[in-house]
């Protein structure tokens, strides 16, 4: 079974670009989530969807960040413009449907440095 | 708000004890708790679960207990091997099937 597929998996860019990541679910998968991990730190939960809607992106910098579901498959998170802080890895996690004990299987994550 | 607190944040032992890493949540309705390993540069590996109608479970070296009266839960490694060495990190499911993560412990087995 193909796992969670993202890219790309290193992004440098300078402060104030923008930059994209590509998410690819398992396929069948309904649910799937963003997470930024500092280093460090436990992955932080960005934005949750189920099928095409937004379930839940209450931690979501909207003001610079954004993502989008597609017909419900793949999904692309962009920040413009990126600040230092936003140096992380950016982890794609998917699962069926989103039910109780619904195991998450994440991607390889994208590891971004803002200079 | 929704929190998970993990301790200790490093862990250092000898090949063959025993490795308990703790969390505690702040919301009573969690009802899930999954554990992750990850390796260096590697992506969070599920490792073992436990639903909130449950106490324990184990599998294999690898146990989770969990104390829903204190609101915490724990992880259990027996005869630690060097290939545990890792970061290990806890999580709880709340509404809408939102995760929260621990901070993240990092074990150290020394051979």
């Amino acid at each position: 079974e193909a796992g969670v597929a993202q890219s790309p998996r290193y992004k440098i860019i300078e402060k104030r670009q923008s930059v994209a990541f590509w998410c690819n679910p398992i396929s069948g998968h309904a649910t799937l989530y963003w997470y930024q991990q500092i280093l460090g730190q436990g992955p932080k939960l960005l934005i949750q969807f189920q099928n095409n809607g937004v379930v839940d992106d209450s931690q979501l910098p909207k003001d610079r960040f954004s993502a989008e579901r597609l017909k419900g498959v793949d999904s692309t998170l962009k920040i413009q413009p990126a600040k230092l802080e936003d140096s992380a890895v950016y982890l794609c996690a998917s699962s069926f449907d989103g039910g109780v004990a619904d195991t998450q299987y994440f991607g390889p994550g994208t590891r971004l440095t803002v200079l | 708000g929704e929190n998970v607190e993990q301790h200790p944040s490093t862990l250092s032992v000898q090949e063959g004890d025993s490795a308990v890493i703790k969390c505690t949540y702040s919301d009573s309705a969690s009802n899930y708790f999954p554990w992750y390993k990850q390796e260096l540069g590697k992506r969070p590996q599920l490792i073992i679960d436990i639903r909130s109608n449950v106490g324990e479970k184990k599998d294999q070296r690898i146990a989770v207990t969990l104390n829903k009266t204190a609101k915490h839960f724990s992880l259990h490694i027996t005869e630690t091997q060097p290939e545990d060495s890792a970061v290990y990190f806890c999580a709880a499911r709340y509404n809408f099937n939102k995760f929260y993560f621990g901070s993240g412990t990092k074990l150290n087995v020394k051979p």
